[in-house]
């Protein structure tokens, strides 16, 4: 089945600084892919996607970049806020099969202090 | 005003009972997911449910078995609990099982003992 990689496990930066979380997968079935953002104690919360058929889109300061090839994707976050600080998950899901079911990453958990 | 509750926040089990995870949805939503966030693996899928019915069921064991009372209603019933079984159980809904939008519920944190 799907796999998921995410590095680094952890960043803690300045206010300020730009940050990039890197994921790849397996499964080239694998079509699109969420982010989602989780503060301490807080639920997951939805920030950034990217369809298979893309290579770049950005919201505010979130760019997220995927290449199909190598399948990897990258999250840029500029200017980050102490707001910033939390877990942030890569998922993947497969455009075939077991349509809904995502496979998450491991998590960056991110820092961001002023 | 959160849009899927879970009930309760928190619970503390003994090894070899039985418990029951509520999950409720006010967004509509037609499928239905339960994961696991445990210290030791990442988030995991465990079941999908689309109109009350079980679509996918990635949980080897059988003691986790999940009920649907109602279209807005997921509930994951665990019996026979052990210590492995501690974990953060996370429900989470789509329009359909096709949608991109996941919304997570906050999250059931159980201790078992």
């Amino acid at each position: 089945g799907e796999q998921v990689e995410q590095l680094p496990s952890s960043l803690i930066v300045q206010e300020g600084a730009s940050v990039l979380i890197n994921c790849s997968y397996t499964d080239s079935a694998s079509v699109y892919f969420p982010w989602y953002k989780q503060e301490p104690g807080k639920r997951l919360q939805f920030i950034i996607d990217i369809r298979s058929n893309m290579e770049r889109k950005q919201n505010q300061r979130l760019t997220l970049l995927f290449d199909k090839k190598t399948k990897h994707l990258s999250l840029h976050i500029t200017a980050t806020q102490p707001g910033d600080s939390a877990i942030y998950f890569c998922s993947a899901r497969p455009g075939t099969q077991v349509v809904g079911q995502l496979t998450f990453g491991s998590g960056t958990r991110l820092q961001v202090y002023a | 005003d959160p849009k899927i509750i879970q009930k309760p926040k928190y619970l503390v089990a003994v090894t070899g009972s039985e418990k029951i995870l509520i999950c409720e949805q006010y967004l509509g939503h037609n499928a239905m997911y339960w994961y696991r966030q445990s210290a030791k693996k990442p988030l995991e899928f465990m079941f999908s449910y689309s109109y009350q019915k079980l679509m996918d069921n990635q949980t080897a064991s059988s003691r986790f078995q999940p009920q649907s009372s109602k279209k807005n209603h997921l509930d994951l019933q665990i019996t026979a609990l052990k210590p492995d079984d501690s974990a953060t159980y996370f429900c989470a809904s789509s329009q359909d099982r096709g949608s991109s939008d996941y919304t997570f519920g906050s999250g059931t944190r159980l201790l078992v003992i």
